[in-house]
């Protein structure tokens, strides 16, 4: 079975602040894929990024970054200079190759304060 | 206008009454789906249908039923609506198309439905 485990329920940052968002994932699956979805305070999901397990290249856009561990099972994702609209609920998911069931973490609320 | 659309946003109803929520998509995706987001656990799949004739059961299925009735809708009913069915429900869609497997889903802005 696959699981996603996001064990931060909450964080809470001042603005500035760099804050990394933990995603810890089990698969059997050698091929699967994985996501970070973000709901702002408006409730749309808004997708960020799609990576696969055959590449563990990190990736960065602007001010947020990607570290996909394999080793470790984790898909961390870094907000550098984290700004009050990036206050949302951050959903980190697992899809196995063809099924596109999508497993979703239980989220992380982040809070940047002022 | 959004590529996913859910109606209605909000609803309140009472136990026992049928509901319906629909969802349609101008994205011309093949896959689409339905979720419920309860606090602190997440989305969680109800079911799902790859094509028009295509209806798979999800992770929490029971109590739920739908229809493709078209490429581009895809409605959930709650056949006798239960107050722990109130939550927030999420319709999504995706390609299977020549871009690689598991493209991302789109989701539509959520119906936020209440049971008393």
């Amino acid at each position: 079975a696959q699981k996603v485990t996001q064990a931060q329920t909450e964080i809470s940052v001042v603005e500035k602040e760099d804050v990394t968002l933990d995603c810890v994932y089990e698969t059997r699956d050698t091929t699967y894929y994985l996501f970070w979805y973000k709901q702002p305070p408006s409730g749309e999901l808004v997708f960020l990024i799609r990576r696969n397990s055959f590449d563990e290249q990190n990736e960065i856009s602007g001010r947020y970054s990607w570290n996909f561990q394999k080793s470790t099972s984790s898909f961390n994702f870094t907000i550098t200079a984290s700004q009050v609209v990036d206050s949302a609920v951050y959903f980190c998911a697992l899809t196995g190759r063809g099924a596109q069931k999508l497993v979703f973490g239980q989220g992380t609320r982040l809070t940047i304060n002022p | 206008d959004a590529d996913v659309t859910q109606t209605p946003r909000n609803r309140i109803t009472k136990t026992g009454k049928r509901i319906m929520l629909e969802c349609s998509q101008t994205k011309g995706h093949d896959r689409m789906y339905w979720y419920r987001q309860d606090p602190g656990l997440g989305l969680r799949l109800i079911y799902y249908s790859f094509d028009v004739k295509d209806i798979n059961k999800g992770e929490i299925s029971d109590g739920y039923s739908v229809s493709r009735q078209a490429q581009a809708k895809f409605s959930l009913s709650l056949e006798s609506a239960i107050p722990n069915q109130t939550a927030l429900y999420f319709c999504a869609t995706s390609d299977s198309g020549d871009r690689g497997p598991n493209q991302p889903q789109h989701f539509g802005d959520g119906t936020r439905l209440s049971i008393l």
